[in-house]
């Protein structure tokens, strides 16, 4: 099935060092999604971005979404260990109102050394 | 428990066999989502329910994979004759379906399927 461009593949990082991950995709969303998950468990929602060129923080994570709607990115400041995990953008074609399914990413695998 | 929660956590299967794979949606979520992710992937959409309709099966990869929602709540993934090829952690995810612009969608731990 489709699936978004998303890179890097894997980071290896030092700690307290800046995150930058972006996504691609050939086709139009309305929702761009960033989602965190960890060994064993499902992915959990860190931002969600319902308009184009927004530009949206939680915390030390920063998300865009691309002024075309088929691009975005994630920034994470100043990482600590926790950050460790893998991280998936995530395509919806609706504009959060109504319920359709999500096209991810292959994921962003974060690795912190300390 | 607040969350999302599927049972079993694993299973493991010989290649030829049936299972059934369940998900308890958040209380009072009227949509549920199915996902299948292989390993090293991101997960795939299977399939949604809004209540008890099924609304999209575009997802479904064969005519072997079934899921069912009776009563709107509780919904269950059937797998016929499970094959190789369907090893992989599937992933049950519920959402509220807020009109406005605040339809998370909240998931499980999924159920890590392995297909001897």
């Amino acid at each position: 099935g489709q699936q978004l461009n998303q890179s890097p593949q894997s980071m290896f990082i030092q700690e307290g060092e800046d995150v930058s991950m972006n996504c691609t995709s050939s086709s139009i969303f309305n929702t761009w999604l960033w989602y965190k998950q960890d060994p064993g468990e499902g992915p959990v929602l860190l931002i969600a971005l319902y308009k184009a060129g927004e530009l949206t923080s939680n915390g030390r994570l920063t998300a865009q979404f691309g002024i075309t709607r088929k691009d975005s990115f994630l920034n994470i400041s100043a990482s600590i260990p926790s950050d460790v995990g893998i991280y998936f953008c995530a395509g919806q074609l609706g504009s959060g109102g109504g319920a359709d399914g999500l096209t991810f990413g292959k994921g962003t695998h974060l690795i912190i050394q300390p | 428990g607040a969350g999302v929660s599927q049972s079993p956590r694993y299973k493991v299967a010989k290649r030829g066999q049936d299972v059934a794979l369940r998900c308890d949606p958040i209380s009072g979520h009227v949509s549920l989502f199915w996902y299948q992710q292989a390993l090293g992937q991101g997960p795939e959409f299977l399939t949604y329910f809004q209540n008890e309709a099924q609304l999209d099966k575009s997802g479904l990869p064969s005519d072997r994979f079934f899921a069912e929602r009776p009563e709107g709540s509780v919904s269950t993934l059937k797998i016929q004759r499970t094959q190789q090829e369907d090893s992989a952690v599937y992933l049950c995810a519920s959402s509220f379906r807020d009109p406005g612009r605040t339809d998370t969608q909240y998931f499980g731990p999924g159920t890590r399927l392995t297909v001897l």
